[in-house]
């Protein structure tokens, strides 16, 4: 299996633009997560859907951010307008539940700068 | 806020040397994971211990659980310069299932060749 596929890996945008970041998670697996990750906040989660319904988005900053799941094989994470303490590595991560519990398995990430 | 708190933050070991990193979370638990994450990469997933087991192993790795002191503890054996990476641990509070992990800070590990 190829894992969870993110792009872009590594993004370097101006202040005000729109960035758009896209996940592509392991086939079969039924809960996508995206994850924010700085050395000030640590890792955490923005959103996550299940069977490509939205449940819980509590972790979104502002309404800069929004994120959607058209279908089982795809999501997008946009931000617009970008502000430089946008500057992060988003994670996208997918699972599936089992007997045994729900674990996650994690895209490599695209790094984020935004100047 | 973060549900787990791992400690120490950073831990420097020989070599062939156990390392132990502990897990402190606040509500009640379904499980509890243990990640590692390399520089640069995403975090993969190494061990689950479900809320009424107490102790768990695979390979070099050992997990412990204390559902009354709401804590864990990772514990590598034999440490190798590969194992120098930051761990995390995650807990599942949820309660049907397919709901979000929680994670820790993180404790980074170097292990000195």
């Amino acid at each position: 299996d190829a894992g969870v596929i993110q792009s872009p890996r590594h993004e370097v945008t101006e202040m005000g633009q729109e960035v758009t970041l896209r996940c592509k998670p392991i086939s079969g697996h039924n809960s996508l997560f995206w994850y924010r990750q700085t050395m000030m906040r640590g890792l955490e989660l923005l959103i996550y859907f299940n069977n490509n319904v939205p449940i819980d988005d509590s972790g979104m900053p502002e309404d800069r951010f929004s994120a959607k799941m058209p279908n089982a094989s795809f999501s997008t994470l946009k931000i617009q307008p970008s502000e430089p303490r946008d500057s992060a590595v988003y994670f996208c991560a997918s699972s599936i539940w089992d007997i045994i519990g729900n674990t996650i398995y994690f895209g490599e990430g695209s790094w984020l700068t935004v100047v | 806020s973060q549900q787990g708190e791992e400690d120490p933050q950073a831990l420097s070991i020989q070599e062939g040397e156990n390392a132990t990193m502990n897990c402190s979370y606040k509500t009640s638990i379904n499980n509890l994971q243990w990640y590692r994450q390399n520089s640069g990469r995403g975090l993969v997933h190494l061990i689950l211990i479900r809320s009424n087991e107490r102790e768990k192993h695979s390979g070099r790795l050992r997990v412990t659980l204390d559902t009354s002191k709401k804590s864990s503890s990772l514990l590598i054996t034999a440490s190798r310069a590969a194992d120098t990476a930051s761990y995390f641990c995650a807990t599942d509070a949820s309660s049907s299932g397919n709901e979000k992990l929680t994670f820790g800070t993180g404790t980074r590990l170097t292990i000195i060749p």
